[in-house]
């Protein structure tokens, strides 16, 4: 079984919707939760990370983690067609431990 | 602020050949990382360095990769000989590492190895 679960897609989605991405994971050691984004032909950007439990909010992305599930969210509010990418999301145990991937998530807004 | 830099962008070679990447992390970034990222997949990672060190390099490959940090900035990744199975994107990233704190992960472009 792999540390880190994620839906692959692909996600399709028109301009404006609302986005739900999820992962689950089976280490309960995991304290740091983050999404990333990756472009076609360019190296994965942090969108935002949660340190244990509850939710975060930046802009039109909130971020929820429910560790008594083993289970992180993504949401995006009004999707953009710039927000067409791969969001992977990542979890680490702690301060300077390695990071463990899903698969990624590929979304199309369409305008 | 320059980001991290990785040359070359894109290699193609024949199998058995050997190949080398290369790292630039942010200035000042003591921790360097790197991933290898196939098709459909999310990053894993080789290796790491504090500085100069190898603090984890259990999934890196040792009988054909092999990886140095000279000074603590720069470094290399070295696959010899290549098979057709390392075709993949391989990441660099750097964090400054604190321990009371979160360390982002800055990542650079990648290198596309294709091995035919």
């Amino acid at each position: 079984q792999k540390e880190v679960e994620q839906d692959p897609g692909p996600l399709s989605v028109p301009e404006g919707a609302i986005v739900s991405l999820n992962c689950t994971y089976s280490n309960s050691a995991f304290q740091y939760f983050m999404w990333y984004r990756q472009y076609s032909r360019k190296g994965p950007e942090l969108l935002m990370y949660t340190y244990s439990s509850g939710n975060k909010e930046d802009g039109r992305f909130t971020a929820q983690v429910d560790k008594s599930s083993k289970y992180i969210s993504l949401f995006i509010r009004d999707s953009q067609p710039s927000d067409s990418a791969t969001y992977l999301c990542a979890m680490s145990a702690g301060t300077g431990n390695q990071f463990y991937f899903g698969t990624g998530t590929s979304l199309t807004v369409i305008p | 602020e320059a980001g991290v830099v990785q040359s070359p962008r894109y290699k193609i070679i024949e199998k058995k050949q050997p190949v080398a990447f290369w790292c630039n992390p942010i200035s000042g970034h003591n921790t360097l990382y790197w991933y290898r990222q196939n098709l459909g997949q999310g990053p894993e990672l080789l290796i790491r360095y504090e500085n100069e060190e190898a603090v984890d390099d259990s999934q890196l490959p040792k009988d054909r990769f092999s990886a140095e940090r000279l000074k603590g900035v720069d470094s290399t990744l070295k696959i010899q000989p290549a098979e057709l199975g390392d075709s993949a994107v391989y990441l660099c990233a750097s964090s400054l590492l604190r321990r009371s704190s979160y360390n982002e992960q800055f990542f650079g472009p990648g290198t596309r190895l294709t091995v035919l």
